[in-house]
């Protein structure tokens, strides 16, 4: 199974901060990765796949970029409603794996 | 487009449990389908997939021989068998699309989640 591993896994940041976020694989995904946004009590949504395609109404502010086994999630100015834990997923073999989780909080 | 889940609640070792989801809004018959869980506190576990035909099929080897995925596509619903349920299965369960018909093996939308209990 390829393991996914995220950093750090908690994040304490201000309105305004550009953060970033790391992923990574324990052998080349290519660019199959994509990255969730989680709020407490609330299912996951998409923010990005294939590695930086920005998923349709999700805000220009995120970005994602990386291929092979290092990728990372930035937020260019975090927002009020972007304190949330994000995940990374690879999707280029089963089984489907997930990171452990970021948690940015203030 | 909805993804809605039910069949979730206490279940002792051993014992088994379906879960259900509806879906609407979409063309269900046409989007690969997925079963996700999160145990308390933890991170995502993918769990199983199904094909839109149910011709293709997945499991993730922790529940493999122990869960069964299917879906009715005259129902627009999805389906997860789960049989011998252990406690470290305690989890909210989420159903999840694909993100696009072609398959994406990415997830989107998601279902607002069932939780699973497994104690005696």
């Amino acid at each position: 199974d390829i393991q996914m591993t995220q950093s750090p896994s908690t994040l304490s940041a201000s309105v305004g901060d550009r953060v970033t976020i790391t992923c990574r694989a324990s052998q080349s995904i290519s660019s199959w990765l994509a990255w969730y946004q989680q709020k407490p009590g609330k299912a996951p949504k998409v923010l990005i796949y294939k590695a930086s395609s920005l998923e349709r109404g999700v805000p220009s502010r995120f970005s994602g970029s990386g291929s092979g086994t290092e990728f990372s999630l930035t937020i260019s100015s975090l927002q009020p409603d972007d304190f949330a834990t994000y995940h990374c997923q690879q999707y280029i073999s089963y089984p489907w794996t997930f990171g452990q989780g970021t948690k940015v909080e203030i | 487009v909805q993804l809605v889940e039910s069949g979730g609640g206490l279940v002792k070792p051993g014992g088994s449990l379906r879960l259900s989801c509806a879906a609407s809004g979409f063309t269900f018959t046409t989007y690969t389908m997925n079963w996700v869980r999160q145990a308390p506190g933890k991170g995502l576990e993918w769990v199983s997939s199904i094909s839109s035909t149910s011709t293709y099929i997945y499991y993730a080897g922790s529940v493999k021989g122990r869960f069964t995925i299917s879906r009715d596509n005259a129902k627009n619903s999805l389906y997860l068998q789960m049989n011998s349920l252990r406690g470290e299965d305690t989890a909210v369960y989420y159903c999840a699309r694909d993100g696009t018909a072609i398959p994406s093996n990415w997830f989107d939308p998601w279902g607002q989640g069932t939780l699973v209990t497994v104690s005696s």
